[in-house]
């Protein structure tokens, strides 16, 4: 799986979006944008996912760049409970079971402040 | 998405008895289940992959007579941290997958205290 870089930390006012880096510039052809989080003594939730057209859902939008080297994790207004180690992922997509292991990074420290 | 339940959310136990967590698929099977440890203020590390009906395979560096993983059923994976020391106390999360979907689900992790 392809490596990812995070900034550690990043700050963000309530109310206001919450924009989330991430560079994979080794990713493969095939291989997918992943994006969980894990808020403080929980497990890890699944937010969204993508591999080259950006994607919205329920909970926030991913923005791949054209050349698929880095993305954007996008919460268009954050509340204190989204304050979370956010994790981007890349790996192959596999609906068999054992090419489901995920390998996690650092992470994003996201801290949503009044 | 898919419901993936972990028992106990915490437990403490007494150095050298043995602790046995729980990760159960509630809506769906799960032919593959994972193990994950997390250290304070680190990420989660890949400790084994729980195949239903065969072995687990551990990663690097995890001993597997240590660590005994069971997935008897396409909706029950258990870890059995044996002859547990204060070393071992960690948050550990499972996690499973539904056929159709590409996307992990994680249980709530069980936080163990091994004093």
């Amino acid at each position: 799986d392809a490596k990812t870089t995070q900034p550690p930390s990043m700050d963000c006012a309530e109310g206001r979006a919450a924009n989330l880096p991430c560079n994979h510039s080794t990713i493969s052809g095939n291989e997918y944008v992943y994006w969980y989080r894990q808020i403080h003594s929980q497990g890890p939730q699944y937010i969204i996912h993508g591999l080259k057209n950006n994607e919205t859902n329920e909970m926030a939008s991913l923005i791949i760049t054209e050349d698929r080297k880095s993305s954007t994790l996008i919460l268009p207004h954050a509340t204190l409970r989204d304050t979370a180690v956010y994790y981007c992922i890349v790996r192959v997509a596999s609906f068999t079971g054992g090419g489901n292991k995920l390998t996690f990074g650092t992470g994003t420290q996201l801290k949503v402040e009044l | 998405g898919a419901v993936v339940s972990q028992h106990p959310s915490r437990v403490i136990c007494k150095s050298g008895t043995s602790v046995k967590i729980e990760c159960r698929s509630l809506d769906f099977q799960a032919t593959t289940m994972f193990w994950y440890r997390q250290f304070p203020k680190q990420s989660l590390m890949l400790m084994a992959t729980s195949n239903e009906g065969s072995k687990a395979t551990y990663e690097q560096g995890v001993e597997k007579d240590k660590f005994l993983i069971n997935h008897a059923s396409l909706t029950l994976s258990t870890l059995t941290v044996t002859s547990a020391h204060p070393e071992d106390s960690s948050f550990y999360i499972c996690s499973a997958n539904e056929v159709t979907l590409t996307e992990a689900f994680f249980g709530q992790g069980t936080r163990l205290t091994v004093v």
